[in-house]
């Protein structure tokens, strides 16, 4: 069956340390891979896309990769503030389809 | 900036009544999509529209209805409003398919009682 999954768990970091987030999918053929950052009771917000022809995409202190063999994406903040405390989603879209499909999300927890 | 926005923040209904959550979008995006987010289970699509009077299901359609009679407006219809339809409802623009950003709005929290 197909599946995308996050790491359910919370990831808790110190402030100023790199957070790696995790995105594994199977049964897919994504074209693109985002990431949204959720915050309590709030819509997600897009922070970035990688194609599916593309290692690594980088946006301020944001940066996504994208392995279509180990079908998995990493997204890593660097130098973590506690103002990056939220819940990160990532979303396939799907080669040849409109759908974008959502993982259930990592709740990141910046420490001071 | 997109904006999105959506009728209600929160809404209490009773089981069986019909309940209309509305989605406006101010940038003349081509894409609507409405989704029920539930933890543990996190986003799902529940009707998506890609142009005026157009739409397609999406994974949990059943029991949902959806109208775009305006090209920045897309409601979505509870026909018959049941306690498992108690979620957070999130509407999200874009500009086409193809892998697009999609613009959120805040959500509406629908309880059924």
């Amino acid at each position: 069956s197909q599946k995308i999954e996050q790491n359910s768990e919370a990831l808790n970091i110190q402030e100023g340390k790199t957070a790696t987030l995790t995105c594994n999918y199977t049964n897919y053929s994504p074209a693109y891979l985002q990431w949204y950052r959720q915050d309590p009771g709030r819509g997600p917000v897009f922070l970035l896309l990688i194609r599916e022809n593309e290692k690594e995409k980088r946006k301020e202190r944001l940066k996504v990769t994208f392995d279509t063999t180990l079908k998995q994406s990493l997204f890593h903040i660097t130098a973590s503030q506690p103002a990056d405390s939220a819940t990160y989603l990532c979303a396939l879209v799907v080669s040849g389809t409109y759908k974008y499909i959502f993982g259930t999300g990592t709740r990141l927890k910046v420490l001071a | 900036d997109v904006k999105v926005t959506q009728s209600s923040r929160y809404l209490v209904k009773r089981t069986g009544e019909k309940v209309f959550l509305e989605c406006v979008q101010d940038m003349d995006h081509e894409n609507m999509f409405w989704y029920r987010q539930d933890p543990g289970l996190g986003l799902r699509l529940i009707y998506f529209s890609y142009d005026v009077k157009m739409k397609e299901k999406g994974d949990i359609p059943e029991g949902y209805s959806v109208s775009r009679e305006k090209k920045e407006r897309f409601s979505l219809i509870l026909e018959s409003a049941s306690t498992n339809q108690t979620s957070m409802y999130l509407c999200a623009s874009s500009l086409l398919s193809g892998g697009y950003e999609q613009y959120f709005g805040p959500g509406t929290r629908l309880t059924v009682t």
